[in-house]
């Protein structure tokens, strides 16, 4: 139980574009998603949180009008990196929660963005 | 400020051998510590630990926390180059229920 997909896996696109990552709950309902941003060999950066129906909200620093994170249903968030530039190139990944009070988190096998 | 420190950065030891990860924290309404094995893509739960003193075990890792000194350490006992990954301890606090992590610490095992 507790999987966590996420798509595409990998992404390469050019500058100026946008590019859209779901992250779904296969087996169970998140209320609360969160979508996290990896450099290599540096430790995980929480970029949002996003709960299903309301807005996400936002890590300092992280711009909300680059980084459009939608929580449409309890199985499904999606993020949405606009106007990509190279310096967006990472690896994403998102998390989910199960309602409840856990701080447990399930971890999507994340996606490599290449921006060129 | 750091907030969740893990020690040492990195580790190299043989296959068989006994290794103990730090993690420190200093957060204001701590809640809980999650211990994560990454490898190659997203990080996969170990433990999560709320209680000081009480030891959690799954093979041959074992966890525990010290709420008074805030510390948490892993230990993985009779290492196996399977072992190889990057260990993540994260903190959970406040009513967020986000979590904040730490910078890891890269296992390899040699043979």
């Amino acid at each position: 139980g507790a999987v966590v997909s996420q798509h595409p896996s990998r992404v390469i696109c050019k500058s100026g574009t946008s590019v859209k990552i779901e992250c779904r709950s296969l087996d169970f309902q998140a209320t609360t998603m969160f979508w996290y941003r990896q450099f290599p060999k540096k430790s995980l950066m929480l970029m949002a949180t996003s709960n299903e129906g309301s807005k996400a909200t936002y890590e300092q620093g992280v711009e909300k009008d680059k980084f459009l994170i939608n929580h449409a249903s309890l199985t499904l968030s999606t993020l949405t990196v606009t106007s990509a530039h190279p310096e967006d190139s990472s690896f994403y990944i998102c998390s989910a929660r199960a309602g409840g009070v856990t701080y447990e988190q399930y971890f999507g096998p994340g996606t490599r963005l290449t921006v060129t | 400020e750091d907030k969740v420190v893990q020690s040492p950065l990195s580790l190299v030891v043989h296959e068989g051998d006994t290794v103990t990860l730090n993690c420190s924290y200093e957060v204001t309404n701590f809640r809980s510590l999650l211990w994560y094995k990454q490898e190659k893509k997203a990080p996969t739960f170990l433990f999560m630990l709320t209680s000081s003193g009480i030891e959690k075990k799954s093979g041959r890792l074992s966890s525990i926390l010290d709420k008074k000194e805030l510390f948490s350490i892993l230990n993985i006992t009779a290492t196996q180059t399977g072992d190889s990954a990057i260990y993540l301890c994260a903190v959970g606090e406040g009513t967020a229920s986000k979590l904040t992590f730490g910078t890891g610490t890269r296992l390899q095992v040699t043979l």
